[in-house]
């Protein structure tokens, strides 16, 4: 089952705001893996993190592990309408599965 | 997810009959999976493949089956054992150990009346 929590479920906000999602773990994370999937499309993969407090950006998203590899977060800068979709955190467990959180949905008004 | 496909994108069924959901890689990965997704569940994983003619259940393995005769083909049945079949069936590849990444196929959608 899915042992990482993430927050909130749903999140609509106004373009431009900014945005951010979490992704908590009871246990230590040896990496974590950020998804997008846009309404009706498929999971696309963004980025992995691997490293205590590693902070990536993409353009108007930052990632960032937790010290304790125990959480991650998502945000997003100044949101845009093509940002909507669903964001998914997911790690990798032995046996080669990812395992994922239920996701944010991130809804823009214009 | 430009190398997997799905087919077909919306599949209907009646209740009591087994369907078989095609998933057919190029991009010659190693292992691939298939989930499901229910909205508001994320993505939950039925069966994975790691090598060819090996397969391992996931969480939710009861009323599916699977195949791994070919490195590129992965496909799925929905068996009548299934008790809630209508769902978005997701499949993914990805490379062999040390690449965590995974590819998406595109989706099936399947819908038992």
């Amino acid at each position: 089952g899915q042992q990482v929590m993430q927050i909130p479920q749903y999140q609509h906000v106004q373009e431009g705001e900014d945005f951010t999602t979490y992704c908590n773990s009871s246990t230590t994370l040896s990496n974590i893996q950020w998804y997008k999937q846009r309404p009706g499309g498929h999971p696309v993969f963004l980025i992995q993190l691997v490293k205590s407090g590693e902070v990536k950006k993409q353009k108007r998203l930052t990632f960032q592990f937790g010290e304790a590899k125990k959480n991650s977060s998502l945000h997003i800068t100044a949101t845009q309408t093509t940002d909507v979709g669903t964001y998914f955190c997911a790690y990798m467990e032995y046996g080669n599965k990812l395992v994922f959180g239920a996701g944010t949905i991130l809804r823009v008004k214009s | 997810d430009g190398g997997i496909t799905q087919s077909p994108k919306y599949l209907f069924r009646k209740e009591g009959q087994n369907v078989t959901l095609s998933c057919e890689q190029n991009l010659n990965h190693d292992a691939m999976y298939w989930y499901r997704q229910d909205p508001g569940q994320g993505l939950r994983l039925i069966y994975y493949s790691q090598i060819v003619n090996d397969f391992q259940k996931g969480d939710i393995a009861e009323g599916y089956s699977v195949s791994r005769e070919k490195k590129e083909s992965f496909p799925l049945t929905v068996t009548s054992a299934q008790k809630n079949p209508t769902a978005f069936y997701l499949c993914a590849s990805k490379p062999g150990q040390g690449y965590n990444e995974q590819f998406f196929g595109p989706g099936t959608r399947l819908t038992v009346l």
